[in-house]
């Protein structure tokens, strides 16, 4: 089975500044997804950003960038320029390949962002 | 509607009660994902449906949860007599295919049961 771990329950940043969220996963699967999402207090879960476990090309999104390291298994969101509007929990996931396993997204327990001016 | 829709946006019921929770997944998206979202538990997957094939239930915490899928498109998540410990936020996704398709979630219904 497959486990997803978020060690940082709560990061803070100023505003413009940086902030890197941590995540491991652990699998034997080579083929897999991975994601990041943020759940503002409105409590909607937004795509913040996808990662396919085959392409070796981090995946950035505008502000919003991962290093994705194989081989370690980690898998680290950075936000850059933060903003107010980037406050909100963040969670990382991990998708299966198996067929078995297609439906069900593992997440990690989450790590609240807070940003301050 | 553009996105993935849920209602009733909260719900409030009393223990032993029956309660329905909808979900209207985003048009032409063939899967659809219920998770529960608790503060002890964190997010959980229930079960999930992919077109006309058998919804993969291994999530279900009791035989009290249930859900339906009619027509392949609204999805209801059913409660029967409801306890203390189902209080939670539900969470609704939905997807053009499965595999690796990314998941687009709803608002979520918040569960209180007293």
């Amino acid at each position: 089975a497959q486990t997803v771990t978020q060690s940082q329950p709560e990061m803070s940043v100023q505003e413009a500044e940086t902030v890197t969220l941590s995540c491991t996963y652990d699998t034997s699967e080579s083929d897999y997804y991975l994601f990041w999402y943020k759940q503002p207090p409105s409590r909607q879960m937004i795509l913040v950003i996808r990662q396919e476990a085959y392409k070796q090309q981090n995946a950035t999104e505008n502000r919003f960038s991962v290093n994705f390291q194989k081989a370690a298994k980690s898998f680290s969101l950075k936000i850059s320029d933060s903003q107010l509007g980037d406050a909100a929990m963040y969670f990382c996931a991990y998708r299966s390949p198996d067929p078995d396993s297609w439906g069900k997204l593992q997440f990690g327990a989450g790590t609240q962002v807070v940003v301050t001016p | 509607g553009a996105g993935v829709s849920q209602s009733p946006s909260n719900k409030v019921t009393e223990k032993g009660k029956d309660v329905e929770l909808r979900c209207d997944p985003i048009s032409g998206h063939t899967a659809l994902y219920w998770y529960r979202q608790s503060l002890g538990q964190g997010l959980e997957f229930l079960i999930y449906f992919q077109g006309n094939s058998a919804p993969d239930k291994s999530g279900l915490p009791s035989d009290r949860f249930s859900a339906e899928r009619t027509g392949g498109s609204v999805s209801t998540l059913t409660i029967q007599r409801t306890q203390q410990e189902d209080s939670a936020v539900y969470l609704c996704a939905s997807s053009l295919a499965d595999r690796g398709e990314t998941q687009y979630f709803g608002p979520g219904t918040r569960l209180l049961v007293l």
